[in-house]
């Protein structure tokens, strides 16, 4: 088990490119949850998906705003257009059914 | 839909003395409840869960949580506090008798161990 991965684990870019976001969680957890994060707040919830469903997604979400999970094993997120109040961290999870979510270190997102 | 709240920005606790973050939550159903802690620039780590049985429950590094069903509440505590327990804490909830039982958390609990 060696946990959820993040890649990149910073991304540095100018408003207006696009952005992708890599997530590989834990092998046998079939959910998997992108949460953004601001310095100080909690997490705010994005998407999940239930192996590759995407069960649902944030209304805060805009369209610029995609995440994939093909064959239900690792996870993309996409943001395109990036405005400079996408600058945060993107959390990735997973977990079994209902168990607790296992988190990865985090994409930290800064766009000038 | 769900959601939780706590309402202290910041605790601040000596050393030795025993600690307690505040958590309320709202559900339409059942709740399975947890708490998280998170180091500066890091991930967040899983404390504790409440899914059914005993309304106290223990996690990790002495900490332990009582979850209130009258008073919705899953209030996280220490009874002797390290200043290495200095983070930010935060309470999540999952309603698994809504559709796709998506997990919310709170705005976060700032703790500070003063030596």
């Amino acid at each position: 088990d060696t946990g959820v991965s993040q890649n990149p684990r910073h991304k540095i870019t100018k408003r207006g490119q696009n952005v992708t976001f890599r997530c590989d969680p834990i092998s046998e957890h079939n959910r998997l949850y992108w949460y953004r994060q601001t310095l100080g707040q909690g997490p705010e919830f994005l998407t999940y998906f239930q192996n590759e469903a995407q069960l649902e997604k944030s209304r805060l979400l805009s369209d610029r705003f995609s995440a994939e999970r093909p064959k239900g094993s690792f996870s993309t997120l996409e943001i395109q257009r990036t405005e400079q109040g996408d600058s945060a961290m993107y959390l990735c999870a997973s977990s079994l059914q209902t168990g607790e979510l296992f988190f990865g270190e985090g994409s930290r997102l800064t766009v000038l | 839909a769900q959601s939780v709240a706590q309402p202290e920005d910041q605790v601040n606790v000596a050393e030795g003395n025993p600690l307690t973050v505040k958590c309320t939550y709202s559900v339409s159903g059942n709740p399975y409840l947890f708490w998280y802690v998170q180091y500066p620039n890091r991930g967040l780590q899983f404390l504790l869960k409440y899914i059914t049985g005993d309304n106290l429950v223990k996690g990790s590094y002495g900490f332990e949580a009582e979850f209130n069903k009258s008073q919705t509440s899953f209030h996280l505590k220490k009874p002797s506090a390290l200043v290495s327990d200095s983070a930010l804490y935060f309470c999540a909830v999952r309603d698994i008798e809504t559709s796709y039982d998506k997990v919310i958390f709170g705005p976060g609990t700032s703790l500070s161990v003063i030596p």
